[in-house]
């Protein structure tokens, strides 16, 4: 079964740390791009961060750049993220997605499986 | 970034209806690079519809998709009870950052 599970989510002080770790399962990771989305409580779809397959591209919403590092390790089937100065608008659920290109060339390709999501607060 | 605006907001249908949602984008978008997805209370978001028009694996023929340029539109025919949900559509073109719009809730009358 193809499958992409998170973990690391949790209760955090604003200006703190965590890491979300994905592990990718039924697929094999090197062949997708990857991609992290992000949804507050209450909240649409926020597109977080992306990853090309080999890790040679890497792309970040705004609101995150150089707080947060994207990475992969294709031998260990998994993504991560990782996540400094966290802030309180931080707060939501982080899925883990698999891009797919299916016919379109890329880069990015369409969301075509999802984990279940892990939380992430950030309060004091 | 091209910012994109669903409609309605909400949507109140009974099952059978037809039920039809717009996407707007704030510029011309590839139709290779629009997609629709289906969320459900506590699940994780699904992908329907992919390049505009391709119904991903597993989903039913009453979902269907279509537009071109800053239009798009997706078509449930015959709503099920399982359809009442939230759908999102995005657009995945070949630039950063990759953008949702804010969601159409289609809920039972």
């Amino acid at each position: 079964e193809v499958q992409l599970v998170e973990s690391g989510g949790g209760l955090v002080q604003p200006g703190g740390s965590l890491r979300l770790s994905c592990a990718a399962s039924g697929f094999t990771l090197s062949g997708y791009e990857m991609n992290w989305v992000r949804q507050a409580p209450g909240k649409g779809l926020e597109w977080v961060s992306y990853i090309r397959s080999r890790g040679t591209s890497i792309n970040y919403a705004d609101s995150v750049r150089g707080r947060f590092t994207i990475s992969r390790d294709n031998a260990k089937n998994s993504l991560y993220l990782q996540m400094n100065s966290l802030r309180a608008e931080d707060t939501a659920v982080y899925y883990c997605t698999r891009g797919n290109w299916f016919d379109s060339g890329g880069p990015f390709g369409a969301f075509d499986i999802w984990g279940q999501g892990t939380t992430v607060t950030v309060s004091s | 970034e091209i910012v994109l605006t669903q409609s309605p907001g909400t949507l109140s249908l009974s099952p059978g209806e037809r039920a039809t949602l717009s996407c707007r984008a704030s510029q011309s978008v590839s139709s290779t690079y629009l997609a629709w997805y289906q969320q459900k209370p506590g699940q994780a978001p699904r992908l329907l519809i992919y390049g505009a028009s391709s119904r991903a694996t597993g989903i039913p023929d009453r979902f269907s998709g279509s537009g071109s340029g800053t239009d798009f539109t997706l078509t449930i025919n015959r709503l099920e009870p399982e359809d009442f949900a939230v759908y999102y559509c995005q657009q995945y073109g070949r630039s950063p950052p990759l953008t949702f719009g804010g969601g159409t809730k289609v809920e039972i009358k």
